[in-house]
Parts: structure tokens; sequence; C-alpha cells
């Protein structure tokens, strides 16, 4: 029930083409949603995050889609670019208490190809 | 900007031999972390630190592993014994609130031979 499922596990766009990565989690406990993305040899970087009680969050070029009764919830990269490229991460977690541990998606390799 | 750093960038050691991973958090968050990535798979949490004790830890975080937080600004990982297996990227993070967003450090990888 602790984890958080991601597809694809590779994904190869074009230039200027949308990017989508999807995540879905068993857990109701949850109520906080953080996608990072990570170079090779560099710390996860938190990209954007999102709560239940919204269905979408834009920050430029990143959409997260929440889709609350069905527990999933997915990142959209419009206008993706070659510097797009890397590991993307999504997360899950519980808000308060002494701990908000992430428990992290398996990872998605985006390609963007020029 | 204020981050977390980590130190050393990188650790070999030698089967069996202690090793401590240094963190400085971001001064005013309270809450501190460890995860760890073996190459290629995802991160995982080891422990979780708030209130100078430790908060959560998984089940990897076993008997070999500690932490400490030995002054106002650094929190370390101690495995007392390192194993083939806990070769990994170590990454140390911190949050200012319980539910709200981690930064990570640039990670540590550690390599046990």
């Amino acid at each position: 029930q602790q984890q958080v499922k991601q597809s694809p596990q590779s994904l190869i766009v074009q230039k200027g083409g949308i990017s989508i990565i999807n995540c879905a989690y068993e857990n109701t406990a949850f109520d906080y949603f953080p996608w990072y993305q990570q170079f090779p040899g560099k710390g996860p970087a938190l990209l954007i995050a999102i709560r239940p009680d919204v269905s979408e969050k834009k920050e430029g070029r990143f959409t997260i889609s929440f889709n609350k009764s069905a527990k999933q919830f997915s990142l959209h990269i419009m206008d993706s670019q070659p510097g797009d490229s890397a590991t993307y991460f999504c997360a899950a977690s519980t808000h308060g208490g002494a701990t908000n541990k992430l428990i992290f998606g398996t990872g998605t390799l985006l390609a963007v190809q020029p | 900007e204020p981050e977390v750093t980590q130190t050393p960038s990188h650790q070999v050691t030698q089967m069996g031999q202690e090793v401590i991973l240094r963190c400085v958090p971001i001064s005013n968050h309270l809450y501190f972390y460890w995860y760890r990535q073996i190459l290629g798979q995802k991160v995982e949490f080891l422990v979780s630190f708030y209130n100078n004790e430790i908060s959560e830890k998984s089940e990897i975080f076993d008997d070999q592993f500690s932490v400490e937080r030995p002054d106002g600004s650094n929190f370390t990982l101690k495995i007392r014994s390192t194993k083939l297996e806990d070769s990994a990227m170590y990454f140390c993070a911190s949050s200012n609130q319980a539910g709200t967003e981690a930064f990570f450090g640039q990670g540590t990888r550690l390599t046990v031979v």
C-alpha cells in the first residue's frame, strides 16, 4: 500500500512535443505529490508538487494533473526541450506528523530528441 | 539560494569498515532525511530525524546504521560495518515542515570494495 507505481519506464519525445508520465498510488492517506527531476550524478530536484484539493497545477511548461478518485496523477511537459532530458520521479507523502517520508516511483528516463 | 550540501562526493571503502557521510541541511529546516539510490533504481527512504531524534526508519536502516546531529548544522549518517550491498548514492534531504518540499543534496556515492 506504500507503493507508488510509475510509467513508462522510459520515454522518447521529439523536441517541441508533449511528454506525459503517469503515477498511481494506493494509500489514501497520501496528500502531497511532488515530482522530482534528476540529472545523472545529481540529487533529485523538486520540479512541481500538488495537493489533492486541486485537480491541476501548472508552472511554466510543467503541469500536474491529479485524479483523486482514480488515485492517479501525471506530469505533462509541454514543448519538450533537449535540456529536459533527465530521469523524472513521482513521489507521495503525508502531511503533518513527525515525518513526511517520500515514497518514490520507479522513475522515467526521458530523452528529448532535437 | 540555500542548498543542502553533502561531503564527500565520493567515498570508497573496504568491506567491514565504518563510514560517515556528512550533510549540512538548509539552515532553518527542522526535518532531516537520508535516502539512498542504488544505481539505476528508485530513491529509497532510510530514516527521518526531527527534534533530535529518529522519527521513522525503514527496514533498510538496521543496527549497522545510525544518524546524528552533533551540532546545530551537521547531520551525519554512519554505517558501522559496510557491506558490498551498501554501495549506492546516499542523499541527504531537509524540509522546514512535515509534508512540504524536501530539498536534496547532490549525494555521496559510496563504493564498498
